[in-house]
């Protein structure tokens, strides 16, 4: 099944801002929203913002969730240390009928 | 305390088969969807299944189709994978998570190596 599209790693620097993007079709991000995960190395992953857009309790406000047609962003402001990690994004595929998943992007905060 | 625990991981030859096994607990287990996703060492995530709360729909990866089952017990608070006809590419950490809008919780996971 075709995923969806993150670039491999982003570096920032501390306290500055990290954008990082997903890019679907018409049949997941279009139309079903993104779900977005961060995963330290050695750990489960955890949910960040769900396809709603919204932080599910204890999440952060420095993390926020926007979606434009098929591509969707994670912004993650005044970055600190442990911010850093990978962060995939996920989508219901409805003509697939399945989950894919975005290759994940490395978090770099220098 | 909300809970997902998993087992049954282990080294099989490849060809085997395998189950494997996922505990809830702390929530009210046969009101969520269930998924299984998987990752390769070093690698990132794959979902691999999906079933509904009620048992109404399953659906797989193309990777896994034909090869592995996910099923339920509502009354146990269990989900089930069973893995049969394993191959080197099986190879790695499987997950279960809940899914409300997105995968909401995780256990720590499960490993399983096919190797011969």
């Amino acid at each position: 099944q075709a995923g969806l599209t993150q670039p491999p790693s982003v570096s920032k620097g501390l306290r500055q801002t990290a954008t990082l993007t997903c890019t679907g079709n018409r049949n997941n991000v279009g139309d079903q929203g993104v779900a977005w995960l961060q995963q330290h190395q050695g750990h489960p992953p955890k949910l960040l913002s769900n396809r709603k857009n919204n932080r599910p309790a204890g999440i952060s406000e420095r993390i926020s969730a926007s979606r434009s047609g098929n591509t969707a962003s994670l912004t993650i402001t005044g970055l600190q240390a442990e911010d850093e990690a990978d962060y995939y994004c996920s989508a219901w595929d409805r003509s697939l009928s399945a989950w894919v998943f975005g290759g994940g992007t490395k978090l770099i905060v220098l | 305390q909300v809970q997902l625990v998993e087992s049954g991981g282990d080294v099989v030859q490849p060809g085997r088969s395998l189950r494997l096994s996922c505990a809830a607990s702390g929530f009210m287990f046969s009101t969520y969807i269930m998924n299984w996703v998987r990752q390769a060492p070093g690698k990132g995530l794959e979902w691999v299944a999906v079933m509904s709360h009620d048992g109404g729909y399953r659906h797989y990866a193309d990777s896994v189709k034909g090869r592995f089952t996910i099923s339920r017990d509502n009354s146990k608070g269990t989900l089930s994978l069973q893995m049969n006809s394993l191959g080197a590419d099986d190879t790695g950490v499987y997950y279960c998570a809940s899914e409300i809008d997105g995968f909401d919780m995780w256990g720590q996971g499960t490993l399983v190596t096919v190797s011969s």
